[in-house]
């Protein structure tokens, strides 16, 4: 499979803090988008980054792109209770095929 | 207001009985697809479409069948649903498919007996 992996699994934070997230993946990119799932419900797109590009920022989301490392990484800053969440990264290999990784759960503790 | 539309929410079974889980998307999309959710497993691709009558498989085809007879709408069907098929199921739709960010619908849970 060529399925993402993120890191860590787990995420506990205080409300105000920075969450960062990672994700690896295993063979070259098209894009990579970053979603977001609240419990069991469905999966809401955040940001997509292309190959070309090294950082892209959304609010207080940022995310950077390493091609050489094949790896992402995810940073919600001054995070909120309502971020609490599990988020996913998404590889698109040039094809019609996403691929997700597993998720990082992340609890914003008020 | 722009959503892609699964029904139903929640659906148990038994096995054997063939069962379809609809998506329906307003947004005129060209791509849809199905994804199944599993803990520990993030969420897999079953089948996708990039337009009507093109439809191709994904990582997991075995035991579904997709039809994309009209643009808006693209259902999962089991023909003979087994236990291991019991997960959380995602229809996505996009623009123009791997290029572009995916739109859910809000998730089918079934549960096969």
């Amino acid at each position: 499979s060529q399925q993402g992996e993120e890191d860590p699994q787990a995420l506990s934070i205080q409300e105000g803090e920075n969450a960062t997230m990672n994700c690896s993946y295993k063979t070259s990119i098209n894009n990579l988008q970053w979603y977001r799932q609240n419990s069991g419900r469905g999966l809401v797109h955040l940001i997509l980054i292309r190959s070309n590009e090294r950082e892209k920022h959304s609010g207080r989301l940022r995310v950077t792109l390493d091609i050489s490392k094949k790896s992402s990484s995810l940073l919600i800053t001054a995070s909120r209770a309502a971020d609490t969440a599990s988020y996913f990264c998404a590889t698109d290999l040039g094809g019609n095929q996403f691929y997700f990784g597993t998720g990082t759960s992340l609890t914003v503790i008020p | 207001e722009a959503q892609v539309t699964q029904n139903p929410r929640y659906l148990i079974t038994v096995t054997g009985k063939k069962l379809t889980v609809t998506c329906s998307q307003n947004m005129n999309h060209e791509y849809m697809s199905w994804y199944r959710q599993d803990p520990g497993l993030g969420l897999r691709q079953i089948y996708y479409s990039m337009n009507v009558e093109v439809t191709d498989k994904g990582d997991v085809p075995e035991g579904y069948k997709v039809s994309r007879k009209e643009k808006r709408n693209f259902p999962l069907i089991l023909e003979s649903p087994s236990p291991n098929q019991t997960s959380l199921y995602f229809c996505a739709s996009s623009r123009t498919g791997g290029y572009e960010k995916l739109f859910f619908g809000s998730g089918t849970q079934l549960s096969v007996l």
